[in-house]
């Protein structure tokens, strides 16, 4: 199938800084995505979703954006804290019915003291 | 809430066996996914069960199989194990259709 995001980076950021993690998809028939981050040792936890009749979506410290244009969606988190250490997966949804999400290789974001 | 559960967290098998991974969704939800999670490959979708019936299905080989209860629970079977089944299994559950997908923890995987 097709793939979505970039391979993996490293994001380091400074606590209490803001983050802007970053994905690009490639099926631009998909209408529903999800942002996950991942613990070592843990499955994917969600994070916040949004479907393509929107352009943004805000979460508790956390926004989603969603340029359909560029097919690109970045996850922005607020006052980065040290617990939000982890991978994060964006993911989109091809399935026409159900669900079959392809997820990007994911982005390990790293927080500095 | 109880979250979904999977067991065994892990298991070690030899080349050419078989292995049955077990899913419990969250209470209610009638869809289960599965994935495959390695370093090379990333996380890649196996199949989804919705109500008993596989509903979507991705791009791996016939030894991997899956199938659905009518109480949801779901398991994943591999015949034939090669080393390069080693991952971590993972299974997410959903109301269905564009909605909040919830991952289990995962089954590792060791074939040697």
């Amino acid at each position: 199938g097709e793939s979505v995001g970039l391979h993996l980076p490293t994001l380091s950021v400074q606590e209490g800084d803001n983050s802007i993690i970053n994905c690009a998809y490639s099926n631009s028939a998909s209408d529903y995505f999800i942002w996950y981050k991942q613990e070592s040792g843990k499955g994917p936890q969600f994070i916040i979703d949004i479907r393509s009749n929107m352009d943004k979506r805000q979460g508790q410290r956390v926004t989603v954006l969603l340029n359909k244009t560029v097919k690109h969606l970045s996850l922005q988190i607020a006052a980065t804290q040290p617990g939000d250490s982890a991978v994060y997966f964006c993911a989109e949804n091809e399935g026409l019915y159900g669900q079959n999400f392809v997820f990007g290789p994911g982005t390990r974001l790293s927080v500095l003291p | 809430k109880a979250g979904v559960t999977q067991t065994p967290r892990y298991l070690i098998k030899t080349r050419g066996q078989q292995v049955t991974l077990s899913c419990s969704p969250i209470s209610g939800h009638r869809s289960v996914s599965w994935y495959q999670q390695t370093p090379g490959q990333g996380l890649q979708f196996l199949f989804e069960y919705f109500s008993e019936t596989q509903r979507n299905k991705g791009n791996f080989p016939g030894r991997f199989s899956g199938r659905q209860f009518s109480n949801s629970r779901s398991e994943m079977n591999v015949s034939t194990l090669e080393l390069g089944d080693s991952a971590l299994y993972l299974c997410a559950s959903s109301l269905g259709g564009h909605t909040e997908a919830f991952f289990g923890q995962g089954t590792r995987l060791t074939v040697v």
